[in-house]
C-alpha cells in the first residue's frame, strides 16, 4: 500500500497524558499537512510542512501541540497534556508542493477520558 | 457568517437517481474548489478538483463551478448504494493550501 499510513488507527488517553501520533505519507510528496476533524464538521488545518521546514502554523494549534518532520519524510504530532476538548479525528495528507491535490490517511482517532 | 456553507443533510435518495450536492461560499478569493469523500472513520477521499468556473466530468462525477455566483455543486448520476458517505467540498484561496471545508453532506442511496 502505496498511501498515507497513520499510527495508531485509535488512542484513548487519560486527561494529562502526552500523546504522540505519526503520519508516513506518499513517499514522493514533500508537503505533508495535520488537521483535525471532530463528528458532523470538515477537517480544520492545523499546520503543514514542505519537506522538513513547518511552513504554517494555525491558530488553532496551542502551545501543547507540537509537530515535527526530522527528514523530511514522516512526521509527528504530539499534543502533552490532553483535554477532553482534544477528543477528534487527527489526519494526515500529503501532496507535491505546487499541487493542490492532497491524498489523506485514515486518520488516528482520539478519546481523551 | 461561516466562509464556505454547506446542508448537512442526510439527503437520501433511491437507488439510480440523480444526486445534488451543494456548497456556497462568501469570499472571491477562492480560486480551487475540491470535493472529497469520506466513509464513516475514514480519511477524506479526493473526488474532483477543479479551478475554472465550468463543468468537469468523471465518470459518473460532474463537478460545476459557478465563480459569479460562489456557488459550487457535484452531480452524481446512476447513484449506488455505494456511494452513500459523507460528501465534503473544500476550497483554497491560494497555493499555500490551506483549505477551507465545509461541514460535509451525509448521503444515503436507498437500494
Amino acid at each position: 500500500d502505496t498511501g498515507v499510513s497513520q499510527d495508531p488507527r485509535h488512542k484513548i488517553t487519560k486527561r494529562g497524558q502526552n500523546v504522540t501520533f505519526r503520519c508516513d505519507p506518499i513517499s514522493e510528496h514533500n508537503r505533508l499537512y495535520w488537521y483535525r476533524q471532530t463528528l458532523g464538521q470538515g477537517p480544520e488545518f492545523l499546520t503543514y510542512f514542505q519537506n522538513e521546514a513547518q511552513l504554517e502554523k494555525s491558530r488553532l494549534l496551542s502551545d501543547r501541540f507540537s509537530a515535527e518532520r526530522p527528514k523530511g519524510s514522516f512526521s509527528t504530532l504530539e499534543i502533552q497534556r490532553t483535554e477532553q476538548g482534544d477528543s477528534a479525528m487527527y489526519l494526515c495528507a500529503s501532496s507535491f508542493s505546487g499541487r493542490t491535490e492532497a491524498f489523506f490517511g485514515q486518520g488516528t482517532r482520539l478519546t481523551v477520558v | 457568517q461561516k466562509e464556505v456553507e454547506q446542508d448537512p443533510g442526510p439527503l437520501s435518495v433511491p437507488e439510480g437517481a440523480i444526486v445534488s450536492l451543494n456548497c456556497t461560499y462568501s469570499n472571491s478569493a477562492f480560486q480551487y474548489f475540491m470535493w472529497y469523500r469520506q466513509y464513516s472513520r475514514k480519511g477524506p477521499e479526493l473526488l474532483m478538483y477543479t479551478y475554472s468556473s465550468g463543468n468537469k466530468e468523471d465518470g459518473r462525477f460532474t463537478a460545476q463551478v459557478d465563480k459569479s455566483s460562489k456557488y459550487i455543486s457535484l452531480f452524481i448520476r446512476d447513484s449506488q448504494p455505494s456511494d452513500s458517505a459523507t460528501y465534503l467540498c473544500a476550497l483554497e484561496k491560494d497555493s499555500n493550501y490551506q483549505l477551507i471545508w465545509g461541514a460535509g453532506t451525509k448521503l444515503i442511496i436507498k437500494p
